[in-house]
């Protein structure tokens, strides 16, 4: 079973366009996470939810906004996109509490604007 | 400044030698440790923490010294399958927002 998965594996857009990710954990985690791994391979936080709740937002500009309808899904929406949006993008998720340094990690969403 | 430093490599390791490499980082306030793995274009997996005392998980070890600010892991008799990048990881508090170095990759070689 898939622990955390994320749709599409691949999104290949054109500049201007607007396109969701979207992520879903089976793991009964209450934290979610989205990370962005640009081609120089920084993985850089970018948004943390918990319990349906916004609790980290790192300096991302406001065409990406992401949304959690439940605790077990967090997606990501762009708008505009740009060409230095193209990037990995990782969800993961973690259980707050002694362990939540421990993340699990989705496969990724390769995301290429041209 | 980087928050944490890496050297990206890549260490080219014969199979069965030992190879180490060091992560610094620049917030003294920093409390806690790890080291992720990450395959070529596969998601990072936590490997294993650093406690201040060092700590060993089979053929690896990882040590902190907090007066130097910097952490290491050395991996003893390297096997093919360890080829990766190796991600440091630093939390500020002990809460839920990691902060990753850039990698250090590490190629074993026959």
């Amino acid at each position: 079973d898939t622990a955390v998965s994320q749709t599409p594996k691949y999104l290949v857009t054109q500049m201007g366009n607007d396109k969701s990710i979207k992520c879903e954990q089976n793991l009964g985690h209450d934290t979610m996470y989205w990370y962005k791994q640009d081609s120089k391979k920084f993985l850089k936080i970018m948004f943390s939810y918990n319990n349906k709740e916004l609790i980290i937002n790192e300096t991302v500009p406001n065409r990406f906004s992401p949304k959690s309808p439940d605790k077990a899904h967090l997606n990501l929406h762009i708008n505009s996109l740009e060409l230095g949006d193209s990037a990995v993008y990782f969800c993961a998720s973690s259980q707050v509490g002694q362990h939540s340094y421990e993340q699990y990690f989705g496969p990724g969403t390769r995301l290429t604007v041209t | 400044r980087k928050e944490v430093e890496q050297d990206p490599g890549p260490f080219n390791v014969p199979e069965g030698a030992t190879v180490a490499f060091n992560c610094t980082y620049s917030n003294s306030a920093s409390q806690s440790f790890f080291w992720y793995r990450q395959d070529c274009r596969k998601e990072p997996k936590l490997l294993m923490s650093v406690y201040s005392s060092g700590n060993e998980d089979g053929r690896f070890t990882a040590q902190l010294n907090r007066a130097s600010q910097y952490i290491s892991l050395l991996i003893r008799d390297s096997k093919l399958s360890d080829s990766a990048t190796y991600l440091c990881v630093v939390t500020k508090a002990a809460g839920n927002k990691l902060t990753f170095g850039g990698g250090t990759r590490v190629l074993v070689k026959p």
